[in-house]
């Protein structure tokens, strides 16, 4: 079964601080990664998207990483600001199909 | 910037009336889904829509519900009879190939 874990479920930063998001996925084939950044009530907003050749992409103060081989992604967050608090969720693609995590809740306090 | 639209935003209906959530995706996009994430849990497969067809749903996707391209840009989903469960946001999203996915702003649903 195609899952994607992420971890932590939650987490609580000050504003200015940095944090790092994790992605483990199972999911096969493998065709992209995408971090997506859910306000409450919204739609999901890509951050960024990664394919199997890729190891980094930068999007601002967002940084995606992907280690193909142990099948892992992180997302890392520079200097956090209030607008950061949301959801993150990790998206694994094999072909048409989308498999979603459950996404990690970021609260950034001031 | 091409975006995916919902309409409406909100409904609320009654428990056993038929809804229609209309999408309206990217028009050179050629993959279409729906999800749906009931409040404080994760987003959830509905199905997925290529071709003029369904090429994969999920077991969430019973016979109470379907989907149409009626006129080659709306993209609709319908509940014939719903359910309290089927409280939930609904986002279409739509996708060209094997590119990202383009989300809309989502429809929410409150069946009372």
């Amino acid at each position: 079964k195609n899952q994607v874990e992420q971890s932590p479920q939650s987490l609580i930063i000050l504003e200015g601080k940095n944090c790092t998001l994790q992605c483990n996925y199972t999911v096969s084939p493998f065709s992209n990664l995408r971090w997506y950044k859910q306000d409450t009530g919204r739609g999901p907003v890509s951050l960024t998207i990664m394919t199997f050749s890729e190891n980094t992409k930068s999007n601002g103060r967002y940084t995606a990483t992907l280690d193909a081989d142990t099948k892992q992604s992180s997302l890392h967050i520079t200097a956090s600001q209030l607008s950061d608090s949301a959801s993150y969720i990790c998206v694994v693609s094999n072909d048409y199909k989308l498999s979603f995590g459950a996404g990690t809740t970021v609260t950034v306090r001031a | 910037e091409p975006e995916v639209t919902q309409t409406p935003s909100h409904q609320v209906t009654q428990m056993g009336q038929e809804v229609i959530l209309r999408c309206v995706p990217i028009s050179n996009h050629l993959y279409f889904y729906w999800y749906r994430q009931i409040l404080g849990q994760k987003v959830e497969f509905l199905v997925s829509f290529y071709n003029n067809e369904i090429s994969e749903k999920s077991e969430i996707f019973d016979d109470q519900f379907s989907v149409e391209r009626p006129d080659g840009s709306n993209f609709t989903l319908k509940i014939r009879s719903t359910k309290l469960e089927d409280s939930a946001m609904y986002f279409c999203a739509s996708r060209q190939g094997i590119t990202e996915a383009f989300f809309g702003q989502g429809t929410r649903l409150t069946v009372v």
